[in-house]
Order: structure tokens, then C-alpha cells, then sequence
């Protein structure tokens, strides 16, 4: 099985700030990773596709990048509406799609 | 606008089964390439995908669930389900079925999900 291991597992910051998590694959994937949002009692919602395709509706402060093992989601300047808890997920592997651990953004 | 509905009993007792079904609406369950899927999430824990069933009715499973789980579709009610049997407290979770669409070839995502249904495992 491919392993998603995300960093930091949590993180404080201030509105504004940038902000950058990190998703580590335990072997190369390729392209094939995605980036959710999940906020307290809600189902996850996707944030970037193909590691750095963004989903239509979501604001333009998301971008991801990486490929092989080594991708970043960054919010650019962070608001309100952004702490949340952040999930990378890989689809490279047939048949086991696997996500991180997660990685919680708190306000400072 | 797809939108996908989870139900089933809230409490089952240890070592019997769960069954859930998800509902989909706003589209067709039998065309397009999509993966049906359910996802679990234990409190205050991440995320596992459980399994998925494609619109050929074709199944891939999370082999840590050693073969506990079943997904089936029901194209004419436009509708799939998840079977875990012998369950434990260890299955005690909010559910989540999903739709997974595909990017380009082999790369799916996510892009439609069910609010989640919470599924207590206790005598």
C-alpha cells in the first residue's frame, strides 16, 4: 500500500498569512494526488485535483504543486473560512486509494 | 446538481452487520465514468476509504478490512450499499459514500459526498 504522510499534523497561523502543508507519498504517484477541506461535522470538499488543478468554485489562495512523492498545498493569504482540517489522498494506486493523516489549521 | 444521501441504522450490536445505502441524485448511477465509493472517519480521526463499486458493478476493496466488506449497486433505484460484517467497536465511525470522478486516465477524485451518517457499534 502507498502511505500519505502530511506535515505538520497541525498548525496556528494568523488571517493573512500564507500557509503551506505538506503531503508525502511512500513511493512516486505520479500526478495522481488531491487536496480536500473538512470542517467540523461536514463531509470533505475538494479543493485541487491532479495535484494542481483547481476545482471550479474554489477561491484562487489555493494551489498545490509536487508530483512524484513531494506535493504542497498552499493558501496564500488565509481568511476565516479557511481553518479547517486538510487531507491529501493519492488515486496512483490499483486498487487502494489511501489518504494522509490530515493537518489541522488553527488560528493563532 | 448530484447529490448523494447516506441511510441505515444508527447502533448495530457487535459482530453482526452494517448496512448502509446511499442514495444518488441529480444523475445516473449506470453512466459516465465514476467510482461509487464509502469513506469512514472514526471521532476526532482521519479518513479511510473503505472501498468502491464501478458503474459496471466491478468492486475493489481496502484489504484491511480482510474481506468484511461488500459494496452492491442498484442501478434501477439508482442506489449503492455497504455491507461490514462482524463488526466491533473498532467500526464505530461516521460514514460517508462519495462519488469519484476521473481527471484523466487512472486519476480519480472525489468531487460529490454525502453529509455522513454516524454508525455506533455497541450492545
Amino acid at each position: 500500500d502507498i502511505q500519505m504522510t502530511q506535515s505538520p499534523s497541525s498548525l496556528s497561523a494568523s488571517v493573512g498569512d500564507r500557509v503551506t502543508i505538506t503531503c508525502r507519498a511512500s513511493q512516486s504517484i505520479g500526478r495522481y494526488l488531491n487536496w480536500y477541506q473538512q470542517k467540523p461535522g461536514k463531509a470533505p470538499k475538494l479543493l485541487i485535483y491532479a495535484a494542481s488543478s483547481l476545482q471550479s468554485g474554489v477561491p484562487a489562495r489555493y494551489s498545490g504543486s509536487g508530483s512524484g512523492t513531494d506535493f504542497t498545498l498552499t493558501i496564500s493569504s488565509l481568511q476565516p473560512e479557511d481553518f479547517a482540517t486538510y487531507y491529501c489522498q493519492q488515486s496512483y494506486d490499483i486498487p487502494m486509494w489511501t489518504f494522509g493523516q490530515g493537518t489541522k489549521v488553527e488560528i493563532k | 446538481q448530484v447529490q448523494l444521501q447516506e441511510s441505515g441504522p444508527g447502533l448495530v450490536k457487535p459482530s453482526q452487520t452494517l448496512s448502509l445505502t446511499c442514495t444518488v441524485s441529480g444523475g445516473s448511477i449506470g453512466s459516465g465514468n465514476y467510482y461509487w465509493s464509502w469513506i469512514r472517519q472514526p471521532a476526532g480521526k482521519g479518513l479511510e476509504w473503505l472501498g468502491r463499486i464501478y458503474t459496471t458493478g466491478s468492486t475493489n476493496y481496502n484489504p484491511s478490512l480482510k474481506g468484511r466488506v461488500t459494496i452492491s449497486v442498484d442501478t434501477s433505484k439508482n442506489l449503492f450499499s455497504l455491507n461490514l460484517n462482524s463488526v466491533t467497536a473498532a467500526d464505530t465511525a461516521v460514514y460517508f459514500c462519495a462519488r469519484a470522478s476521473r481527471a484523466v486516465a487512472g486519476l480519480y477524485y472525489f468531487d460529490y459526498w454525502g453529509q455522513g451518517t454516524l454508525v455506533t457499534v455497541s450492545s
